[in-house]
């Protein structure tokens, strides 16, 4: 399977804009991009996911390299709920593949 | 709120006890999947069903035992657990299984403890 790779952590500003980068150098043409977040004493969430093109919605805004060797997962505006371990993962196009998280990035946003 | 719903959400046994954790979700969905969450590491998928049939089991020792009566509920059976097996346990679902646009929903999970 595609890996990925995340910075284990992040520091945002409140009402701030952050982007959350992740690297993934060996995709293959028929993966998805998908991102979770994980709130403190909560299960995972979906956030947002694309496959060439960027992709918007109410959560955030997901930025695809044009060679699709990397993402970037956007939050337009940091609030203190948005503090969770944000997870990008690959989803191969082919049948009967699971979702398989790694470390993620802890993000932390300051008051 | 996300639809699935687990039971407890803290456990505490011995190792020589026998529990169950619950699983219920009210999505229509026709997947469901349990996950563990060691302090520090990765989530680990455990079970996967598909239409109340699994399709996949990661190796997992045979004190874990999963049950799916029907597609709206899935058991994850404990007997002779060890102090490793302490963790948060995931249930989560989808609407089908391994397809890669497919979003899966989570629960809060169960923390357990085992001493």
């Amino acid at each position: 399977d595609a890996k990925t790779t995340q910075p284990n952590s992040m520091e945002s500003n409140e009402e701030e804009p952050v982007h959350l980068p992740c690297n993934h150098s060996t995709i293959s043409g028929t993966d998805y991009i998908h991102w979770y977040r994980q709130l403190p004493s909560q299960g995972p969430e979906y956030v947002i996911h694309g496959l060439t093109s960027n992709v918007n919605n109410r959560m955030a805004s997901l930025a695809i390299a044009e060679d699709r060797k990397s993402s970037t997962l956007i939050l337009h505006r940091a609030t203190l709920r948005d503090a969770a371990v944000y997870y990008c993962i690959l989803r191969d196009g082919g049948a009967g593949n699971m979702l398989t998280f790694g470390g993620g990035t802890r993000l932390m946003v300051k008051p | 709120e996300t639809g699935v719903t687990q039971t407890p959400r803290h456990l505490v046994m011995g190792m020589t006890n026998k529990k169950s954790l619950k699983c219920e979700q009210h999505l229509g969905h026709n997947a469901m999947y349990w996950y563990k969450q060691s302090a520090k590491k990765p989530l680990e998928l455990m079970f996967v069903y598909s239409l109340e049939e699994r399709v996949e089991n990661n190796s997992v020792p045979s004190r874990f035992s999963p049950e799916c009566p029907n597609s709206s509920h899935l058991f994850l059976h404990l007997h002779t657990l060890q102090p490793e097996d302490s963790a948060l346990y995931l249930c989560a679902s989808s609407h089908l299984m391994g397809d890669p646009y497919e979003k899966l929903f989570f629960g809060s999970g169960t923390q357990l403890s085992v001493l």
